[in-house]
């Protein structure tokens, strides 16, 4: 069974930083791209980050571009997104998916700036 | 970026009903080398994540029953429930990945009378 699990978030102030993490089961996650997606208290889905399977190409939202950073460790089966300069905007559930399809989510972890 | 426009923003059915949803995407979502459409179907009910239902314009995930149907090619494109469940309460996103950034639909919300 595949699962996905979030972790990491918090209540942080503006200005600051966050790595989320996402642990892989039930899957050869180094044959996966995955998705990092997020969705506003009430809002809805907005895809933020994709990183190929072997870490070859990553790409990025513009609203996230050179404040956050996808990366994977294949060895740990883990997805992380290392957030800098967090705005109130960035306030979200956020969700890891798998593959390109994202036919696997997690349940999501919650990311509040405020201050 | 390729704008995807959802309509309607939400719709209030009976149980048994038949009900379309409309996807538009501001490009094209059909690919000449693998001649499929880069769009997927999502479902998300309250307080849950979403879950693939459909993708490639019209190919259903595995266990997703046979009342979701998808259609359409290029830039129209629809979700049909042929008889609508109470379970079936939920936002629906559609979503391109044919060019990065990937873009959702700001989503259809179903509603059971």
């Amino acid at each position: 069974e595949v699962q996905l699990v979030e972790s990491g978030g918090g209540l942080v102030k503006p200005g600051s930083s966050l790595k989320l993490s996402c642990v892989a089961s039930g899957f050869t996650f180094s044959s996966y791209g995955m998705h990092w997606i997020r969705q506003a208290p009430k809002k809805g889905l907005e895809w933020i980050a994709l990183i190929y399977y072997d870490s070859s190409n990553k790409y990025y939202a513009d609203s996230v571009k050179g404040r956050f950073t996808i990366s994977r460790d294949n060895s740990k089966n883990t997805l992380y997104l290392e957030m800098n300069s967090l705005r109130s905007e960035d306030t979200a559930m956020y969700y890891c998916a798998k593959g390109r399809l994202a036919d696997y989510w997690g349940q999501g972890v919650m990311v509040t700036v405020s201050s | 970026d390729i704008v995807m426009t959802q309509s309607p923003s939400s719709l209030a059915v009976s149980a048994g009903d038949k009900v379309t949803m409309s996807c538009k995407s501001s490009q094209s979502l059909l690919s000449s080398e693998y001649q499929g459409n880069y769009l997927s179907w999502f479902q998300q009910k309250p307080g849950q994540s979403p879950k693939l239902l459909i993708s490639l314009a019209s190919t259903r995930e595995t266990g997703v029953p046979d009342r979701f149907i998808g259609s359409g090619s290029g830039t129209d494109f629809t979700l049909t429930i042929s008889s609508v469940q109470a379970e079936d309460l939920a936002v629906y996103y559609c979503e391109q990945y044919y060019s990065y950034p990937l873009t959702f639909g700001s989503g259809t919300k179903l509603e059971i009378k």
